[in-house]
């Protein structure tokens, strides 16, 4: 059964880089079934997709983003991660890793799997 | 980009029917999907492919999809349907996922 673990500092800086990984068990982030992605959620609020990554290292992002996003995976050790730069009070929120199902190229399952979230505090 | 609009929140007694909805420009000719998150936990994928239901997701919950608006109904309501609930696309002008600003399911 595929599971995802969310790690990284639980505190950031301002200016500085948040860097989290997501780490897959009972799965493989070389499938060609799945692509890996990152989704945020500041408190009390909606969630906010960050982008998501696919074995060949396809990646795609969210446009809204005006900070440096980069979104990478490590597969010998069957983990994605995510970077985000110059990281100011706005970036403070849970962060949820989670796996988007693909057929034929196409999203039509969504993310059915998700980790359960790190809350990252961007505090000096 | 593509904007998908949610009212923020709806009330339901308990045994009656929620409708939760999610618009958008021609939103019928997408893929929409629909996420339950309780509070303090992750989402859980509730709908997909409009209609389509995961393993483990009760029937009392369903989708439709056409014009501008999808529609989640949950039916026979109980008190643990009290959640946030999220409608989703997949851009493909932008390459992007897009949510729905949300909303909160009260039942009273």
């Amino acid at each position: 059964q595929l599971q995802l673990q969310e790690s990284g500092p639980g505190l950031v800086r301002p200016s500085e880089t948040l860097s989290l990984t997501c780490t897959v068990s009972g799965g493989s982030t070389t499938s060609g079934s799945y692509y890996w992605g990152w989704i945020r959620q500041p408190p009390g609020k909606g969630l906010e997709w960050i982008g998501s990554i696919y074995k060949n290292g396809t990646t795609y992002y969210n446009p809204s983003l005006t900070g440096g996003v980069t979104i990478s995976a490590d597969t010998s050790k069957n983990q994605f991660s995510l970077k985000l730069n110059s990281v100011t009070a706005a970036d403070t929120a849970v962060y949820f890793c989670a796996t988007q199902r693909i057929f034929a190229g196409h999203f039509y399952y969504g993310m059915d799997v998700w980790g359960q979230g790190t809350t990252v505090i961007v505090t000096s | 980009s593509y904007v998908l609009t949610q009212p923020p929140s709806v009330s339901v007694a308990p045994g009656k029917t929620a409708r939760i909805t999610c618009g958008g420009n021609n939103i019928g000719a997408e893929n929409v999907i629909w996420y339950q998150q309780k509070a303090g936990q992750a989402p859980v994928l509730l709908i997909y492919l409009n209609i389509d239901r995961p393993s483990g997701i009760p029937e009392r919950f369903s989708g439709s999809n056409s014009g501008n608006t999808a529609t989640l109904t949950i039916t026979r309501v109980e008190a643990g349907d009290e959640a946030d609930y999220y409608c989703q696309v997949w851009d493909y002008s932008g390459l992007s996922w897009v949510f729905g600003g949300g909303t909160k399911l009260t039942v009273l």
